[in-house]
């Protein structure tokens, strides 16, 4: 699996946009890009992935870049309930055997009123 | 649904002495994994199941087994627990979807374990 590398920490003022930024520079073609987040030692919370195009869901957005090399995840209007660590991974999409995770130790998101 | 469940929610162990940690699912999912996670670090792979009756080693199995009875639940077993395998464990599931590919993770709670 491509390493990933994210900033430690991170501030975004409440309402506005947090972007994000994951590199990953040694993925491969067939490695998909996820992003999860984890609030106050709860469980992780799944959020988005995706393999080439930029995607949208109901919580964020994810832009890769063309040379896939990186990406960003953007909350586009932050509240505070968006505090947590974020978790940028990159994994193969396994055909046979479990789709395991490798969790880096992540960006700590904090939403300032 | 409930989700993942995991039982129980926190512990506390003496060195040497023995518990199983509980993790059930009631999506129908194939596939379920133990995370361990200690302070300020990500989580870690300890075992995980691809199906009902087979099991298999992650990043840090050592000290740990596991079984897999039945497809909804995921079973963590410490033998002899030592302090360094205080920690929070998380359990997660995941589906196959059509082509064979699997889903996303799903995490429970988690259950906080101390070893003194």
């Amino acid at each position: 699996d491509a390493k990933t590398t994210q900033p430690t920490s991170m501030d975004c003022a409440e309402g506005r946009a947090a972007n994000l930024p994951c590199n990953h520079s040694t993925i491969s073609g067939n490695e998909y890009v996820y992003w999860y987040r984890q609030i106050h030692s709860q469980g992780p919370q799944y959020i988005i992935h995706g393999l080439k195009n930029n995607e949208t869901n109901e919580m964020a957005s994810l832009i890769i870049t063309e040379d896939r090399k990186s990406s960003t995840l953007i909350l586009p209007h932050a509240t505070l309930r968006d505090t947590a660590v974020y978790y940028c991974i990159v994994r193969v999409g396994s055909k046979s055997g479990a789709n395991n995770l490798f969790f880096g130790t992540g960006t700590r998101l904090t939403v300032i009123p | 649904n409930a989700g993942v469940t995991q039982t129980p929610k926190f512990r506390v162990l003496k060195t040497g002495q023995s518990m199983t940690l509980l993790c059930a699912q009631d999506m129908n999912h194939e596939y379920m994994y133990w995370y361990r996670q200690d302070p300020g670090m990500g989580l870690r792979l300890i075992h995980y199941s691809v199906g009902e009756g087979t099991t298999a080693k992650g990043e840090v199995p050592d000290g740990y087994n596991v079984s897999r009875l039945k497809k909804q639940n995921f079973l963590l077993g410490l033998e002899s627990a030592a302090p360094s395998q205080t920690s929070v464990y998380f359990c997660a599931s995941s589906a196959v979807l059509a082509g064979g590919k699997t889903d996303t993770q799903y995490f429970g709670p988690g259950t906080r374990l101390t070893v003194l």
